[in-house]
């Protein structure tokens, strides 16, 4: 089986942007979440989607959203980008209940 | 409460030495403990998970031991080897969800 990809794998935006990071799952796997990863704070949850629902959120700004679509791949969104925001962006897919398997993330640099 | 408690933040061991890795939680509704292996430049890799109605898991060279009373559970890697030096994560999780809390990390470096 493919595991988990994310794309792009490296991205540069300018403060104020937006951004846009997609993520494949293992095919079969319904549950997607993503972390945020930096030096200072380690791995943060971000949100985790289900069968296109969003079914937890963790304590971060409204700039930061997602989507999953019916075939599960799924979208994170960070709007007017701070220099705070870069980090690597991870996603994770499981079955629902069961390990979760992360991709290589996206390494976000805000300048 | 929330929160999960890792240490030592490094560790260097000698090649064929046991790494220990210890990490410390709160929250007594979490129910499922893994452990993740990130080597620089890549996404963390799950390599052992442990739920609390067991004491300890053992895979290869890795065991988890968990104690349900103290709320603690460890990483023990048997005849650590130079491959093995990564950034080590416990995580914990309550319920069916795609939460995971995690520890810190702790960056292991095994000396030949």
């Amino acid at each position: 089986k493919a595991g988990v990809t994310q794309t792009p794998r490296y991205l540069i935006k300018t403060r104020g942007q937006q951004v846009t990071l997609s993520c494949s799952p293992i095919s079969g796997h319904r549950s997607v979440s993503w972390y945020q990863q930096t030096p200072g704070q380690g791995l943060q949850f971000l949100f985790e989607y289900f069968s296109e629902t969003q079914r937890n959120k963790g304590n971060f700004p409204g700039r930061f959203s997602g989507r999953q679509f019916s075939n599960s791949r799924s979208e994170m969104n960070v709007s007017t980008l701070e220099l705070g925001d870069s980090a690597l962006y991870l996603c994770a897919s499981s079955l629902q209940g069961h390990e979760q398997y992360f991709g290589p993330g996206t390494r976000l640099t805000v300048t | 409460q929330q929160q999960v408690k890792q240490s030592p933040q490094s560790l260097i061991v000698q090649k064929g030495g046991i790494s220990i890795i210890n990490c410390a939680y709160e929250n007594t509704a979490f129910d499922y403990f893994p452990w993740y292996q990130q080597f620089p430049g890549k996404g963390p890799a799950l390599l052992i998970a442990i739920r609390p109605d067991v004491s300890e898991k053992k895979e290869g060279r890795f065991t988890i031991s968990f104690n349900k009373s103290a709320k603690q559970f460890s990483l023990h890697i048997m005849d650590s080897q130079p491959g093995d030096s990564a950034t080590y994560f416990c995580a914990a999780r309550s319920g069916n969800t795609g939460k995971l809390i995690f520890g810190q990390g702790t960056t292991l470096q095994v000396k030949p």
